[in-house]
């Protein structure tokens, strides 16, 4: 296992897009965390599942925001109708049960 | 409401110099603390993290950190710095959510090191 897998690890898109981004968790781990980092910031949590139930949203999440984990392994994060301001770096974790959390490089998207 | 601050945007050191990055937080709970070293391109890889216990914590590539209580702070040391320390660090407190928990960083630190 080669740790946590995020796709794509960048992405261009024109305002009003929708985009897709793909997380692929260390295989044991129950728990996954998306989280948003922007220039100059540390990454803020957005949301976490526990298997395949999304159990805690950040209200930075917008309605454009969607985030599954359809049978408890990988997730994908939808953000529809993107937004300049949409453009940062999205973080995914995992960790099982109350073990060390391992992050994945990330997926910089840039909306233009 | 649970927050922390890195307080050194830029740090620069000379290579072989020591090191000290500081971390203060604020959270009502006992803190669960981390610090975690992110270099360009990369994800977030953790140096050390304090749950209970001595308050002296040994970590990854020869850093360490001391939790103290009275200052609300845990700063990351390193006696000797290496030019591949370069890097942006960033310290985190563990959060209790009603169904889990998540991690709430600082702003990061960048360090550079000279020649």
């Amino acid at each position: 296992d080669t740790g946590v897998s995020q796709n794509p690890r960048h992405k261009i898109t024109k305002r009003g897009q929708n985009v897709t981004f793909r997380c692929d968790p260390i295989s044991e781990h129950n728990r996954l965390y998306w989280y948003r980092q922007t220039l100059g910031q540390g990454p803020e949590f957005l949301t976490y599942f526990q298997n395949e139930a999304q159990l805690e949203k950040s209200r930075l999440l917008s309605d454009r925001f969607s985030a599954e984990r359809p049978k408890g392994s990988f997730s994908t994060l939808e953000i529809q109708r993107t937004e300049q301001g949409d453009s940062a770096m999205y973080l995914c974790a995992s960790r099982q049960g109350n073990t060390e959390a391992f992050f994945g490089q990330g997926t910089r998207l840039t909306v233009v | 409401a649970q927050s922390v601050t890195q307080p050194d945007i830029h740090i620069t050191v000379s290579e072989g110099a020591s090191l000290e990055l500081r971390c203060n937080y604020s959270y009502g709970a006992t803190p669960y603390l981390f610090w975690y070293v992110q270099s360009p391109g990369q994800g977030l890889q953790l140096l050390l993290k304090y749950f209970s216990g001595d308050t002296l914590v040994q970590g990854i590539k020869g850093f360490e950190a001391e939790f103290k209580r009275s200052q609300s702070s845990f700063n990351l040391r390193k006696p000797s710095v290496h030019w591949s320390d370069a890097a942006e660090y960033f310290c985190a407190v563990g959060v209790v959510m009603e169904y889990g928990n998540k991690l709430v960083f600082g702003a990061g630190t960048i360090l550079r090191v000279k020649s």
